[in-house]
């Protein structure tokens, strides 16, 4: 089945330390997100990338970092100067909109961070 | 900048009444809108869409229209269920982003 999967579902991190979540698709996409997600405030874009080996910063990317090495993956670190780190994390993934397709994302499971 | 504004939540219905969730935006150009649903625990779901102006998208019993001008795009379904329990978010994509709502949350009674 095609489809966008994200590990681990759960992690639990001390302080200081650099986490790394894993979002992996097959649905041949070009591009690929990240958000965070906090109650009551929404989706929040930390990095997309539009290509291999090039991405861009989105609203909340200060003490993250991402790269795109290979079309299908798009992993996202969680770095120690991440102030808030705990959320829950989706990845998702889209074709460039055009005449047959609206550019609609599709979304993983999501992974839940917790920082103790 | 683009922008999404949604009704304020929760929302809490009895089963088989009618839902109207609002959303207007704000964006340059002629964006496309979306409407996701996320069950508990779950990645989101696209839930219908619409490409232009008077344009309705429709899935599962829900409806939305593409009103450009009073820049909306209201949810609605005329006899919820328990089953459609969930956070629901409205988004828009003008460019290379999706652009959403902070989603506002339906509990359905029995």
């Amino acid at each position: 089945d095609g489809g966008i999967t994200q590990s681990p579902k759960y992690l639990f991190r001390k302080e200081g330390q650099n986490v790394t979540l894993s979002c992996e698709q097959n649905l041949n996409h070009d591009a690929m997100y990240w958000y965070r997600q906090d109650p009551g405030q929404g989706l929040r874009l930390i990095y997309y990338s539009q290509i291999v080996n090039d991405f861009q910063k989105g609203d909340i990317a200060e003490g993250y970092s991402v790269s795109r090495e290979k079309k299908e993956s798009f992993p996202l670190t969680v770095t120690s100067a991440q102030k808030n780190p705990t959320a829950f994390y989706l990845c998702a993934s889209s074709r460039y909109p055009g005449e047959s397709n609206t550019g609609e994302l599709f979304f993983g499971e999501g992974s839940r961070l917790t920082v103790l | 900048g683009d922008s999404v504004t949604q009704m304020e939540g929760p929302v809490t219905l009895s089963e088989e009444a009618f839902l109207t969730i609002n959303c207007t935006y704000t964006a340059t150009g002629y964006p496309s809108l979306f409407w996701y649903v996320q069950y508990p625990g779950e990645g989101l779901q696209l839930l219908l869409k619409a490409t232009k102006a008077d344009d309705k998208g429709s899935n599962k019993g829900f409806e939305a229209t593409y009103r450009k001008e009073t820049t909306s795009f209201h949810l609605e379904k005329g006899s919820v269920q328990v089953s459609d329990s969930a956070v629901y978010f409205c988004a828009l994509r003008a460019n290379s982003k999706l652009t959403f709502g902070k989603g506002i949350t339906l509990s359905v009674r029995p």
